[in-house]
């Protein structure tokens, strides 16, 4: 596709169930980020994919987060048992790789979590 | 952490002033670049300047980098309304982690 692209834009979910927040990269990408954005807040990293190497998941807040890249492409991203302060911004990015020049991240317009 | 933090908080301006801001970080760094987040948007990349390089211009943008003092600065010339929109930096220490700070809010008013 022309950008990276992120579903739903908008969730709304109660406190106590699982969501799942889906994240397609820009083809021939093989860096992708999850981070998450509170309100007029800055980027907080979650996790990071980069080709068939094990994902670094240093970031992920809590064992109710977890995220997977199947064939090397789309992400998921799921919260079991949401929480209220889980609501935010997610955002998903793709880079072509490690190189530094090939380091810039493309960003999808995100997912926005609201919990009830 | 290795947070960069941007500074000012938030930024009004006038249309064809110039726009500086400023980031600040704790650790070393690979490179350190600058992004764009309009309001209810992603972020788009503006410039990335390596750690051994002082000044880079890219159109009506110009960074700087002091490793020695660990700072930053983006200076946007002659503003267009177009330009307000929240920047952050975001500060590498190797390739697959980025810290992204908390952004300084640009008002260019018409």
């Amino acid at each position: 596709g022309a950008g990276v692209s992120q579903s739903p834009s908008n969730k709304v979910t109660e406190k106590g169930k699982d969501v799942e927040l889906r994240c397609d990269p820009i083809s021939g990408h093989t860096a992708l980020y999850w981070y998450r954005q509170s309100l007029g807040q800055g980027l907080e990293f979650l996790i990071y994919f980069q080709g068939n190497s094990a994902p670094d998941k240093s970031g992920l807040p809590s064992d109710r987060f977890s995220a997977e890249r199947t064939g090397g492409s789309v992400s998921t991203l799921t919260i079991q048992r949401t929480q209220q302060e889980d609501s935010a911004v997610y955002l998903c990015a793709s880079s072509l790789g490690q190189l530094l020049a090939k380091n810039i991240q493309y960003f999808g317009a995100g997912t926005r979590l609201s919990v009830l | 952490s290795q947070q960069g933090e941007e500074d000012p908080q938030a930024l009004s301006i006038q249309e064809g002033e110039n726009a500086t801001m400023n980031c600040s970080y704790k650790t070393s760094i690979n490179n350190l670049q600058w992004y764009r987040q309009n309001s209810g948007r992603g972020l788009v990349h503006l410039i990335l300047i390596r750690s051994n390089e002082r000044e880079k211009h890219s159109g009506r943008l110009r960074v700087t980098l002091d490793t020695s003092k660990k700072s930053s600065s983006l200076l946007i010339t002659a503003s267009r309304a177009a330009d307000t929109a929240s920047y952050f930096c975001a500060t590498a220490l190797n390739f697959n982690k980025f810290y992204f700070g908390s952004g300084t809010k640009l008002n260019v008013k018409p």
